[in-house]
């Protein structure tokens, strides 16, 4: 069965960081690319970030370039992505999502809040 | 950016009745290679993450009930629940996978009449 697990998320105040994790488990991780999509409360759906399955190729939303990185260590079959330059409207659920030949695969999410 | 236009916003069904929703791409998400559709449909409720239903625009997820089915191709993609049950009250998103940036619909508030 697919997993994947978020962790990381918090308060923090603006122009602050966090890393967040997901922990991926039941595919083949490494062979796969991964992204990040997040949620801001009452909104919709947004894809944040995508990065290749060696890591080798990284593609950001407009929003976000420049201050967040993703990054996955596939020896740990870990995704991650550094939040930098928090602003208010970042905060959001994050969410880690994978396609396994077509077949879309999510976890239940980690809570951003930035806030002062 | 391939735009994903979902409609209506909103929708009341009494139960047992049928609920359509429509998604509509900017641009054709056929994936010449297999010939099947980067369009996967969600159900979210409250509190909770998208649940997938619907993937490849028509193969129904594991587990989820035959009342919801996918149908469509290229541009114009609908997800039709045929007979609306309590449970089912809930947000549905579309979205396309075919290209970057991931884009999703703005989502369907489904709702009993």
């Amino acid at each position: 069965e697919v997993q994947l697990v978020e962790s990381g998320g918090g308060l923090v105040q603006p122009g602050g960081s966090l890393r967040l994790s997901c922990a991926a488990s039941g595919f083949t991780f490494s062979g796969n690319w991964m992204h990040w999509v997040r949620q801001a409360p009452g909104k919709g759906l947004v894809w944040v970030s995508r990065i290749s399955s060696d890591g080798s190729d990284t593609k950001y939303a407009d929003s976000v370039k420049g201050r967040f990185t993703i990054s996955r260590d596939n020896a740990k079959n870990t995704l991650y992505l550094q939040l930098n330059s928090l602003r208010a409207e970042d905060t959001a659920v994050y969410y880690c999502t994978a396609f396994m030949a077509g077949r879309p695969g999510w976890g239940q999410g980690t809570l951003v809040t930035v806030s002062s | 950016d391939i735009v994903m236009s979902q409609s209506p916003d909103s929708l009341a069904v009494s139960l047992g009745e049928r609920a359509t929703i429509n998604c509509k791409s900017s641009q054709s998400v056929l994936y010449s290679s297999n010939n099947k559709n980067c369009l996967a449909w969600y159900q979210q409720k409250p509190g909770q993450p998208p649940k997938v239903l619907i993937y490849w625009a028509s193969t129904r997820e594991s587990g989820v009930p035959d009342r919801f089915s996918g149908s469509g191709s290229g541009t114009d993609f609908t997800l039709t629940i045929s007979s609306l049950q309590a449970e089912d009250v809930a947000v549905y998103y579309c979205q396309q996978y075919y290209a970057i940036p991931l884009t999703f619909g703005g989502g369907t508030k489904v709702e009993i009449k």
